[in-house]
């Protein structure tokens, strides 16, 4: 089974830390994604990438930044932390096919962050 | 971009009863995917289905993609099946992650 594996579960910071997010798949996937997911508002794309050192934003990645220096692993960084960004952060993963297709995306268990 | 929407928002059913969830998209698509989010917060990914029919155990899925819209089924419903479902699409010919709908919220009750 793909296993995608978030590095908290919970996590509360102070407003103005930089907060580290981490994320790593074990299948070898080429494509991974950040999520936050907040009531009323369903997932919404922050980053994504489809390659090592690659990454494209989503639809909300102010106060956000991103890396992936190496395939299997995908941080979520945010800069300067502030309350409007409390939220439940989910990583997933997904392999690159033929053509343009994408297949199943797996998602990690999420890390509820609390900023205060 | 690409619209997605589920019906009904909210769902009460009683245990073993039988349900249908909607997803309607606004384009075509390639690639459609059901999720299950449970109370946990896991979100399992139950099928991928850009068209046709697929089954497994309870839980079956069709899609029409011509008519833009994908129906899931829960027969002899569980509690274990509460939580909230999930359709999400990627518009044809794009190379765009998936758009998320915003889900349809289900509680089975004993």
């Amino acid at each position: 089974d793909v296993k995608v594996t978030q590095s908290s579960r919970y996590l509360v910071k102070r407003t103005g830390e930089k907060v580290f997010l981490e994320c790593v798949q074990d299948m070898d996937h080429e494509n991974m994604f950040w999520y936050r997911q907040d009531p009323g508002l369903g997932l919404r794309l922050i980053y994504f990438s489809y390659d090592v050192k690659m990454k494209e934003k989503g639809d909300i990645p102010e106060g956000y930044s991103v890396s992936r220096e190496k395939k299997e692993r995908f941080s979520l960084i945010l800069e300067s932390a502030s309350t409007n960004q409390t939220s439940m952060y989910l990583c997933a993963s997904s392999p690159l096919t033929s053509g343009t297709a994408r297949r199943k995306l797996f998602f990690g268990s999420g890390t509820q962050l609390s900023v205060l | 971009g690409i619209q997605v929407e589920q019906s009904p928002p909210d769902l009460i059913l009683q245990e073993g009863a039988n349900s249908t969830l909607r997803c309607n998209f606004s384009d075509s698509v390639n690639n459609l995917q059901w999720f299950h989010q449970n109370p946990w917060g896991q979100l399992i990914n139950l099928f991928y289905i850009p068209s046709g029919t697929k089954q497994n155990g309870r839980l079956s899925a069709t899609t029409v993609a011509t008519e833009r819209y994908s129906l899931l089924y829960i027969s002899s419903s569980q509690t274990t099946d509460s939580g909230v479902y999930f359709c999400a699409v990627e518009k044809h010919g794009g190379r765009t992650p998936l758009v998320f709908g915003k889900g349809t919220r289900l509680s089975v009750i004993a």
